[in-house]
């Protein structure tokens, strides 16, 4: 199936810094989205991008849709500490069909 | 409101007993997924219902998998035989229409096999 390369594995930054994730794919999908899981919790949807190209933003949270639609990127500017945990993307082919990434360990030094 | 519940939140079990863990969607929701999430990994589609039955289970794994929505609410994920490999943790999700991107995560079933 669809395979998903989201990378880095894992950031450790200084607060206020900003932050940068992306993920690709070898296949075309209808739909990307990106997700935050803190720990002992489910998945919770940060951002969802409909169209190739479509940029937008969520706060401090900003995520693009890639041209090829086989990619995409997210963006967190000014981290703070409540930022700490995994980001996950996913990219939806089908209603039914969503396929994620293995995620992004985010921590942030005070 | 009530988000998505799963009960239990963990569950110890030995190689070859059967388990069941429930998931409760957010009232209204017509979709229900069930995800397996291994440590390290993101969550791995398993099935998907749209009201009380299943549309797509293409990714259980095996015939011990089964999972049953018998009134278009309350879901339950059955393992026959359990086996070590079958640790992880269990995520269901909700959507209040047929399979769009919006899926409501609920905290999940941590499944330990010995």
């Amino acid at each position: 199936g669809q395979q998903l390369n989201q990378s880095p594995q894992s950031m450790f930054i200084q607060e206020g810094e900003d932050v940068s994730m992306n993920c690709t794919s070898s296949s075309i999908f209808n739909t990307w989205l990106w997700y935050k899981q803190d720990p002992g919790e489910g998945p919770v949807l940060l951002i969802a991008l409909y169209k190739a190209g479509e940029l937008t933003s969520n706060g401090r949270l900003t995520a693009q849709f890639g041209i090829t639609r086989k990619d995409s990127f997210l963006n967190i500017s000014a981290s703070i500490p409540s930022d700490v945990g995994i980001y996950f993307c996913a990219g939806q082919l089908r209603n039914n069909d969503m396929r994620f990434g293995a995620g992004t360990r985010l921590t942030v030094k005070p | 409101g009530a988000g998505v519940s799963q009960t239990p939140s963990n569950k110890v079990t030995e190689k070859g007993k059967y388990v069941e863990l429930r998931c409760d969607p957010i009232s209204g929701h017509t979709a229900l997924y069930w995800y397996r999430q291994s440590l390290g990994q993101g969550p791995e589609f398993l099935i998907y219902f749209q009201g009380t039955g299943a549309a797509d289970d293409s990714g259980l794994p095996n015939d011990r998998f089964f999972a049953v929505r018998p009134e278009g609410s309350v879901s339950t994920l059955k393992i026959q035989r359990t086996e070590r490999g079958d640790s992880a943790v269990y995520l269901c999700a909700s959507s209040p229409d047929s399979g769009g991107p919006h899926q409501y995560f609920g905290p999940g079933t941590r499944l330990t096999v010995l």
